[in-house]
């Protein structure tokens, strides 16, 4: 079974703090994704990554920034919190041929800024 | 642009009812549509999948069947349990420069009562 894993379900941060929010996944996957989810606007998409070292910025990446250091790794920074940030993050992977494959996701982290 | 509108929840159902929840889309190309759903305190789990136009995916009782016609995914099921009790995400799916880029509509919530 493909696994996505999340550092943390539940983390609490102050204003203007750095926050790390890191991902693995155990499939060899090329693709990965970070979405925020709130209630009433779904899942937006933040930033992806379509091989280490790469990274394209989604529909929402101000205040954000990532990293793709290992295939299996993708990390999402916020450089200074703040308390619009406050969310569930979601993390998926995907192989990189053809839309008709799903995403996988992990279980989310839900963040709050205070 | 790409998007997709589906039916604002809650949905309150009493368990043994049918459920239709809807899905239209607006795309270029030809994408795949996905439903996923979250379990309270879990992530985004895929449900079912259709990759072309007049193609039914199910999966656990539900359904949903691509109609290029309507632009329309709807899901159905012919007898909801408690335990469908989740949000319910319609998606659709585009390969374009070399990755497949998930849109997601903004959730509705199912709740089944005994």
């Amino acid at each position: 079974d493909v696994k996505v894993t999340q550092s943390s379900r539940y983390l609490v941060k102050r204003t203007g703090e750095k926050v790390f929010l890191e991902c693995v996944q155990d499939m060899d996957h090329e693709n990965m994704f970070w979405y925020r989810q709130d209630p009433g606007l779904g899942l937006r998409l933040i930033y992806f990554s379509y091989d280490v070292k790469m990274k394209e910025k989604g529909d929402i990446p101000e205040g954000y920034s990532v990293s793709r250091e290992k295939k299996e790794r993708f990390s999402l920074i916020l450089e200074s919190a703040s308390t619009n940030q406050t969310s569930m993050y979601l993390c998926a992977s995907t192989p990189p041929w053809g839309g008709s494959y799903e995403q996988y996701f992990g279980p989310g982290t839900r963040l709050t800024v205070t | 642009g790409n998007s997709v509108t589906q039916m604002e929840g809650p949905v309150t159902l009493s368990e043994e009812a049918f459920l239709t929840i809807n899905c239209t889309y607006t795309a270029t190309g030809y994408p795949s549509l996905f439903w996923y759903v979250q379990y309270p305190g879990e992530g985004l789990q895929l449900l079912l999948k259709a990759t072309k136009a007049d193609d039914k995916g199910s999966n656990k009782g539900f359904e949903a069947t691509y109609r290029k016609e309507t632009t329309s995914f709807h899901l159905e099921k012919g007898s909801v349990q408690v335990s469908d009790s989740a949000v319910y995400f319609c998606a659709l799916s585009l390969f374009s420069g070399g990755y497949n880029k998930l849109i997601f509509g903004a959730g509705t919530r199912l709740a089944v009562h005994p």
